[in-house]
């Protein structure tokens, strides 16, 4: 399996709900990541797990929560967002440094969140 | 830490001509190169890379050219298609920064049929 998945593909929600985003990788990757991307914009990187521990925080706001469970799957709880956060979430994975020279990100396919 | 600046961010080449796309970087630790492709609602996806021990990879229709001294990386696409109209982004990293990529502002690529 080559592939991340990511669901839902499409999320709505109000400003005072809870919801989660998920994704997965069968790849063997152990760094996983979460990043925020606009319209025509590069992709913004949130959170980096690597070997399932939190390394990387770029500063996110408390409202966006990440969990890493196992070495498969990300998690990334939303609570409490602004119209604001509308954005594709994009997760990706690859090995992490120290493991391979040179790290490949394989991207998922997104979440298209829209906050209303 | 690193800082990638990408040109042009618009660029709209007649099928079948070349398109050019420059990036610069400004960490000489920098050693990993990808490029990704992006069409509309959908994810970016690898299209080819380089490492800091090549000067040029080419892959069919898509080449990448890195020049270490002047820190830029190139992507060039011959006998452009209407299928290569996305967005494109490079991006630089280095092994030690935790994984972090550091990514181009993105070029739209409109190939005129």
């Amino acid at each position: 399996d080559t592939e991340v998945t990511q669901t839902p593909k499409h999320l709505v929600m109000g400003m005072t709900n809870k919801k989660s985003l998920k994704c997965e990788q069968h790849m063997g990757h152990r760094a996983m990541y979460w990043y925020k991307q606009k319209a025509k914009k590069p992709p913004e990187l949130m959170f980096v797990y690597s070997y399932e521990k939190l390394s990387i925080n770029e500063s996110v706001p408390s409202r966006f929560s990440p969990e890493c469970p196992n070495s498969s799957l990300l998690n990334l709880h939303l609570h409490a967002l602004q119209p604001e956060d509308s954005a594709l979430y994009l997760c990706a994975s690859s090995q992490p440094s120290g493991r391979a020279a040179y790290n490949e990100q394989f991207f998922g396919p997104g979440t298209r969140l829209t906050v209303l | 830490g690193e800082n990638v600046e990408q040109h042009p961010s618009t660029l709209s080449v007649q099928e079948g001509d070349s398109a050019v796309i420059k990036c610069t970087y400004s960490d000489s630790a920098s050693n990993y190169f990808p490029w990704y492709k992006q069409e509309l609602g959908k994810r970016p996806q690898l299209i080819i890379d380089i490492r800091s021990n090549v000067g040029e990879k080419k892959d069919q229709r898509i080449a990448v050219t890195l020049n270490k001294t002047a820190k830029h990386f190139s992507l060039h696409i011959t006998e452009t298609q209407p299928e290569d109209s996305a967005v494109y982004f490079c991006a630089a990293t280095t092994r030690g920064t935790g994984n972090q990529f550091y990514f181009g502002t993105g070029t739209s690529l409109t190939v005129i049929p």
